[in-house]
């Protein structure tokens, strides 16, 4: 039941675009997005809800495709700044309101 | 300002031994999550809480447990502490629709 992210890892030079998927087996409500950086906590970015609208966090947007649970994160232009590790987490239907199951993650690290 | 504070950062203990972690909000937030942390895994829930006197089994409860006796606290009781169970922990509040805010977590080593 949790999802799947990919890629695992990616690596960027500074300026280029990535492209993190996050996808469930079932049915969801909402999904999240964090970044996570060595030793913090993770932070959170976004959410989408089902039936609303694509998010945007500065040049990060996602998108939440409802048909076939999956969300998708875009990173344009990276910046050093954005390396990390980036967790989706899911809301599913039926499952108790407000929890979050999180994918493994995936470590994006930008390179001047 | 508002936050959530997690105690102590780190904490060494035996197997065997009872381990509490604390967390403490100040955002008024009625739902607050425990997470566990491990390389390969993850985020991985273990309790949560709607409000007072609210608790709830996550997916790796297992001796585990916690107690919700006003808004700001939820503090995480490891019964007996095992090996399995060293792994970094983090505390979550939030609303509905909304983020999670994530204390600064806990490194719990057991020996």
């Amino acid at each position: 039941q949790q999802p799947v992210q990919s890629p695992q890892a990616v690596i960027l030079r500074e300026g280029e675009d990535a492209v993190i998927n996050c996808s469930s087996s079932k049915a969801l409500y909402s999904v999240h997005w964090y970044r996570q950086k060595h030793g913090e906590a993770p932070v959170f970015l976004m959410i989408l809800l089902k039936g609303g609208e694509q998010m945007r966090h500065e040049k990060i947007s996602a998108s939440f495709n409802e048909k076939k649970q999956q969300s998708s994160l875009y990173l344009t232009a990276s910046q050093l700044s954005y390396s990390g590790t980036y967790f989706c987490g899911t809301e599913r239907y039926g499952g108790s309101q407000g929890n979050l199951i999180f994918g493994k993650g995936t470590k994006l690290s930008v390179k001047p | 300002d508002a936050e959530i504070t997690q105690s102590p950062r780190h904490k060494i203990t035996e197997t065997g031994r009872q381990v509490t972690l604390a967390c403490h909000q100040t955002w008024n937030h009625n739902n607050m999550f425990w997470y566990r942390q491990d390389l390969g895994h993850g985020l991985r829930l273990i309790h949560y809480s709607y409000g007072v006197q609210d608790t709830n089994k996550g997916e790796v409860s297992d001796g585990y447990s916690v107690s919700r006796s006003n808004t700001e606290d939820l503090p995480l009781t490891l019964e007996s502490a095992a090996s399995s169970q060293t792994s970094v922990y983090f505390c979550a509040s939030s609303e509905r629709f909304y983020g999670y805010t994530f204390g600064s977590g806990t490194r719990l080593t057991v020996v």
